[in-house]
């Protein structure tokens, strides 16, 4: 079974840029969330979704917002980036509410 | 609000000795899920094992074990007979029933060959 793919794995943006993140989970898995990690805050949780609708979302500004589709893919998306959104961005899936997997992330550098 | 806490930033151990990684958290909640998550360079964060509270029976997965103490909060990670691949970022994390795992600040384990 494949695992949790995230896209990009890299990406470099210039600040007031927008970015998209895509997310592709377990097969069979209908929940999806996004962490950021950073050295200074370490990992925070942006937000959950489950059959296309938002259930959960963390304390982040609106630049931060996400969908799922019909095939639980999920993509994030950050508007006006600034340097402080230079992060780990891990997407992980969940089957019934058990453990979440984890992709390999995407490292987003803005400057 | 649910807060977990891991106090030892770094730890060191040789090769095939038992080291313990700490972790305590406070909730109001009676059920929820705990896991140890390890992050290698490679930055993908590797489920270790995971612990369901309402179980009274420690979680073993090979040389990895953990000691829950519910009533004292507490969920410290054992390794035994280290190998220089468990050296990575260890997190301890809890999903409190909604999906969203609250994580520790890491334990960077080192393995002294």
């Amino acid at each position: 079974k494949a695992g949790v793919t995230q896209t990009p794995r890299y990406l470099i943006k210039t600040r007031g840029q927008q970015v998209t993140l895509s997310c592709s989970p377990i097969s069979g898995h209908r929940s999806v969330s996004w962490y950021q990690q950073t050295p200074g805050q370490g990992l925070q949780f942006l937000f959950e979704y489950f059959s296309e609708t938002q259930r959960n979302k963390g304390n982040f500004p609106g630049r931060f917002s996400g969908r799922q589709f019909s095939n639980s893919r999920s993509e994030m998306n950050v508007s006006t980036l600034e340097l402080g959104d230079s992060a780990l961005y891990l997407c992980a899936s969940t089957f019934q509410g058990t453990e979440a997997f984890f992709g390999q992330g995407t490292r987003l550098t803005v400057v | 609000a649910q807060t977990v806490t891991q106090s030892q930033p770094e730890m060191s151990v040789q090769e095939a000795e038992t080291v313990t990684l700490s972790c305590t958290y406070d909730t109001s909640e009676s059920d929820y899920y705990l896991f140890w998550y390890k992050q290698p360079p490679s930055r993908q964060m590797i489920l270790v094992i995971r612990q369901e509270a309402y179980k009274q029976q420690n979680a073993t997965e090979n040389r990895f074990s953990v000691n829950f103490q519910k009533a004292a909060k507490s969920f410290s990670l054992k390794i035994s007979d280290s190998q220089l691949g468990d050296a990575a970022m260890y997190f301890c994390a809890f999903n409190f029933g909604n999906e969203k795992l609250t994580f520790g600040t890491g334990t960077r384990l080192t393995i002294i060959p």
